[in-house]
């Protein structure tokens, strides 16, 4: 079975510029999850969406974050402008969440996009 | 803040010995999870513990989890050199959908 799936897996760009991160999650999750991890801040969960819809986007660093997920297979991150202190690697996760927060599964991660902000 | 945090930072045994690493968390939990990351790659997940469990075995890993004192721990026997990873725990919270909250990670290096 196919996992969770990113790209690039490497985004080199200059300050000001947009950048586009893309997930595509394992066929059948409901639920997806766009992280950060760096060094200083380990791993962090900027926003998350169950069946397509954003339930929490409180760790979006700030308005030149944005998020969407038009359909049940595909995600995007875009950062515009981008900064040099958004160099950091992001992870797409998906996982299938029940009715029964008990019985949650566990999250599948993509193998990241590093991205390094010049 | 971090829900979980791991104990220790870094850790570094010879092949053969048993890697013990520790997760504190401050809130009460459905379950507990353990993910091992392997340099470059994305976060694997390894196994699950609910709340009403104590112990748990898969292969190698043994996780226990104490709610009273909110801390779990991860035990891998008898090390090898391909167990060298980031080992993360990660909670969830009650009433707070699927979200994990993930702990800043234990570094294991295993000597061969």
């Amino acid at each position: 079975d196919a996992g969770v799936i990113q790209s690039p897996r490497h985004e080199v760009t200059e300050m000001g510029q947009e950048v586009t991160l893309r997930c595509k999650p394992i066929s059948g999750h409901n639920s997806l999850f766009w992280y950060r991890q760096t060094m200083m801040r380990g791993l962090e969960l900027l926003i998350y969406f169950n069946n397509n819809v954003p339930i929490d986007d409180s760790g979006m660093p700030e308005d030149r974050f944005s998020a969407k997920m038009p359909n049940a297979s595909f995600s995007t991150l875009k950062i515009q402008p981008s900064e040099p202190r958004d160099s950091a690697v992001y992870f797409c996760a998906s996982s299938l969440a029940l009715s029964d927060s008990y019985s949650n599964q566990p999250q599948h991660f993509g193998d990241g996009t590093r991205l390094s902000i010049l | 803040s971090q829900q979980g945090e791991e104990d220790p930072q870094a850790l570094s045994i010879q092949e053969g010995e048993n890697a013990t690493m520790n997760c504190s968390y401050k809130t009460s939990i459905n379950n507990l999870q353990w993910y091992r990351q392997n340099s470059g790659r994305g976060l694997v997940h390894l196994i699950l513990i609910r709340s009403n469990e104590r112990e748990k075995h898969s292969g190698r890993l043994r996780v226990t989890l104490d709610t009273s004192k909110k801390s779990s721990s991860l035990l891998i026997t008898a090390s090898r050199a391909a167990d060298t990873a980031s080992y993360f725990c990660a909670t969830d919270q009650d009433n707070a959908g699927n979200m994990l909250t993930f702990g800043g990670g234990t570094r294991l290096m295993v000597k061969p």
